[in-house]
């Protein structure tokens, strides 16, 4: 069974194109983010919400907005797509965003931007 | 702003040898998280460290949290192969009440047989 699942694993588009990732936890957590992991390995949070509340935005620009229609799913909606914006973004969940809890990663997707 | 510092930023050793990871970070936190993430795929949890003194073993890793030097390591014992990976630590910092994740650079292992 998939804890965290994302689609889709690859996305490969031209600069300037809109383009979305979609995520789904099935852990009954409450809390979702998105990282972004650069070419160096570098992981660097950007978003976090707590039952659907955005809680966390990192200095990302306005170009990325996530959403969330409800506690188990957080989607990523990038603008205008540029050449620094190919990385592998993940997402991850964890039970609570108040208290300790372990992030869970699902398995990523690697966009590339033409 | 919270840095975390992991090194060797890449390690190459042997089967069979020990070794130690490192990480430092700059503010104060008790909890630490260490990730080990497999070319091309997912992070997975490997410990979780709560408090000053922690200590947890899985297998042939232990990690271990210091938090008054601000300090944690993950130490290799009598390596395999299978071990070959990249470890990510990762500190808690609250954020407004709130946790959030700040990772350090990674630590690129290799295990040569």
């Amino acid at each position: 069974d998939t804890a965290v699942s994302q689609t889709p694993k690859y996305l490969v588009t031209q600069m300037g194109n809109d383009k979305s990732i979609k995520c789904e936890q099935n852990l009954g957590h409450d809390t979702m983010y998105w990282y972004k992991q650069d070419s160096k390995k570098f992981l660097k949070i950007m978003f976090s919400y707590n039952n659907k509340e955005l809680i966390i935005n990192e200095t990302v620009p306005n170009r990325f907005s996530p959403k969330s229609p409800d506690k188990a799913h957080l989607n990523l909606h990038i603008n205008s797509l540029e050449l620094g914006d190919s990385a592998v973004y993940f997402c991850a969940s964890s039970r609570s965003i108040s208290s300790y809890n372990e992030q869970f990663f699902g398995p990523g997707t690697r966009l590339t931007v033409l | 702003e919270l840095k975390v510092e992991q090194n060797p930023l890449f390690l190459s050793m042997q089967e069979g040898k020990n070794y130690t990871i490192y990480c430092n970070y700059s503010t104060t936190s008790d909890r630490l998280y260490w990730y080990r993430q497999d070319p091309g795929k997912s992070l997975e949890s490997l410990f979780v460290l709560l408090s000053n003194g922690a200590v947890k073993q899985e297998g042939r890793l232990m990690a271990s949290l210091d938090t008054k030097a601000r300090l944690s390591t993950l130490h290799i014992t009598a390596a395999v192969h299978d071990l070959s990976a990249t470890y990510f630590c990762a500190v808690d910092s609250r954020d407004f009440g709130n946790e959030k994740l700040t990772f350090g650079t990674g630590t690129r292992l290799t295990i040569i047989p």
